[in-house]
């Protein structure tokens, strides 16, 4: 069955660094993959959205790659702020969402 | 335009008991989908409602059960209710339930099973 994976369970980086978050999957080759933000007691809100014909998608200071070959998504926010803290979550998108697990972002000041 | 809404916020039960949630779709939105979050986990896929009928389904037992009415609001079911039951409980609309669509999640409603 198709797995997908965050390799790290929490993250913390100082802010106005570079927070980088991974995200593997096996056993599947997604024509779509997601990014969706999570904080503590609400449900999990879209942030992007990558094609597996696209290398790099932007939208203000975040940016996510795709390789294909890696089965790999990199998932990156720029000059890093406290209000950026939550959980982000990589999901494979069929029908329906194939979330992984979640990476939680801890920003100090 | 209103957001997706789901009620109760919160429920407890016992086990062997039965459980309605209820979700209220995002107005334009013609597909429902539902998912399970335990605790530290990532959400898990349960089921989906594309016009009323089931459009996919996850790796849950038929004690799971759902239903999409005509204003394409959507009611979870689960009876026989395990101590495993207790998670978070999300409910997703969305225009078409494709993989390029974005999903709009509702605050979740928390099960407790005693």
């Amino acid at each position: 069955s198709q797995k997908i994976e965050q390799n790290s369970e929490a993250l913390n980086i100082q802010e106005g660094k570079t927070a980088t978050l991974t995200c593997n999957y096996t056993n599947y080759s997604p024509a779509y993959l997601q990014w969706y933000r999570q904080d503590p007691g609400r449900g999990p809100v879209f942030l992007l959205l990558i094609r597996e014909n696209e290398k790099e998608k932007r939208k203000e200071r975040l940016k996510v790659t795709f390789d294909t070959t890696l089965k790999q998504s990199l998932f990156h926010i720029t000059a890093s702020q406290p209000a950026d803290s939550a959980t982000y979550l990589c999901a494979l998108a069929r029908t329906a969402l194939i979330f992984g697990k979640g990476t939680t972002l801890s920003v100090s000041s | 335009e209103t957001g997706v809404t789901q009620s109760p916020t919160h429920l407890i039960k016992t086990r062997g008991q039965q459980v309605t949630l209820r979700c209220s779709s995002q107005s334009g939105h013609n597909t429902v989908s539902w998912y399970q979050q335990a605790l530290g986990q990532g959400p898990q896929f349960i089921f989906q409602y594309y016009r009323e009928e089931e459009n996919g389904r996850g790796n849950f037992p038929p004690r799971f059960s759902g239903l999409q009415f005509p204003n394409y609001s959507s009611e979870l079911n689960v009876n026989a209710l395990e101590l495993d039951d207790s998670a978070l409980y999300l409910c997703a609309s969305s225009l078409e339930g494709t993989g390029t669509d974005t999903q709009y999640f509702g605050p979740g409603t928390r099960l407790t099973v005693l």
